[in-house]
């Protein structure tokens, strides 16, 4: 079965400290997977994606199908970082456009 | 370019009514993905139209269904509303292949 789990609901830190936000995923075939952003009232939107390799937002995250996981790392987590974020997975044969999403993990960074 | 646009924004219904939601993507953007999100199940996806055709299907029932127009715009139905069906429903397009989704506000949906 296709999943995405984040096992933390709420991730608490202060400014200045690492942050990790877990996922992990159980897929059969190819996985593309995306790490999502909601700051308070506004609407979803791309943070990253494995394929691109990049850092956005000072975030990065590696893809590792050894342990079918996608963790979003900073090393140095700012209160502008505070949301809302969503891990999720798209088959490849689904060319993207069906987005399985994790239950999401709440990233409070205190000052 | 203009974001992802949904009407109405928030919307009370009766249970056993129907109710339309709209959703107009990105300019030049052929997919529309439609996703309900509760607090319980987090964001479900619903369906995805490419084309004026749909794509892909989640585990929804059948009164949920929806459609796309030539000009990419897309609709969902959902018919025999039920208390449960309380939700934000969320749409997303993107230009095709894998590309990133572009998510629109929501629209907000009340069962009483």
């Amino acid at each position: 079965a296709q999943r995405v789990t984040q096992p933390e609901k709420l991730l608490s830190v202060f400014k200045g400290a690492p942050v990790e936000l877990k996922c992990n995923y159980s897929y059969s075939g190819s996985p593309e997977l995306f790490w999502y952003v909601q700051y308070s009232r506004q609407r979803l939107q791309l943070l990253l994606r494995h394929i691109s390799r990049e850092s956005i937002k000072g975030f990065t995250a590696d893809l590792n199908k050894g342990e079918t996981s996608f963790h979003l790392k900073k090393p140095f987590a700012q209160e502008e970082d505070s949301a809302m974020y969503y891990c999720a997975l798209s088959g490849v044969e689904n060319q993207g456009g069906k987005l399985i999403f994790g239950q999401g993990t709440e990233l409070s960074v205190k000052p | 370019k203009a974001g992802v646009t949904q009407t109405p924004r928030y919307l009370i219904k009766t249970r056993g009514q129907q109710v339309t939601l709209s959703c107009s993507p990105i300019s030049g953007h052929r997919s529309v993905s439609w996703y309900q999100q509760t607090p319980g199940q987090g964001l479900q996806f619903l369906f995805e139209y490419f084309s004026e055709t749909q794509r892909n299907k989640g585990n929804f029932p059948g009164r949920f269904s929806g459609r796309q127009f030539s000009n990419s715009r897309s609709e969902m139905n959902v018919s025999t509303l039920e208390l449960g069906d309380s939700a934000l429903y969320l749409c997303a397009s993107r230009a095709g292949g894998p590309y990133e989704q572009y998510f629109g506000p929501g629209t907000r949906l009340t069962v009483t």
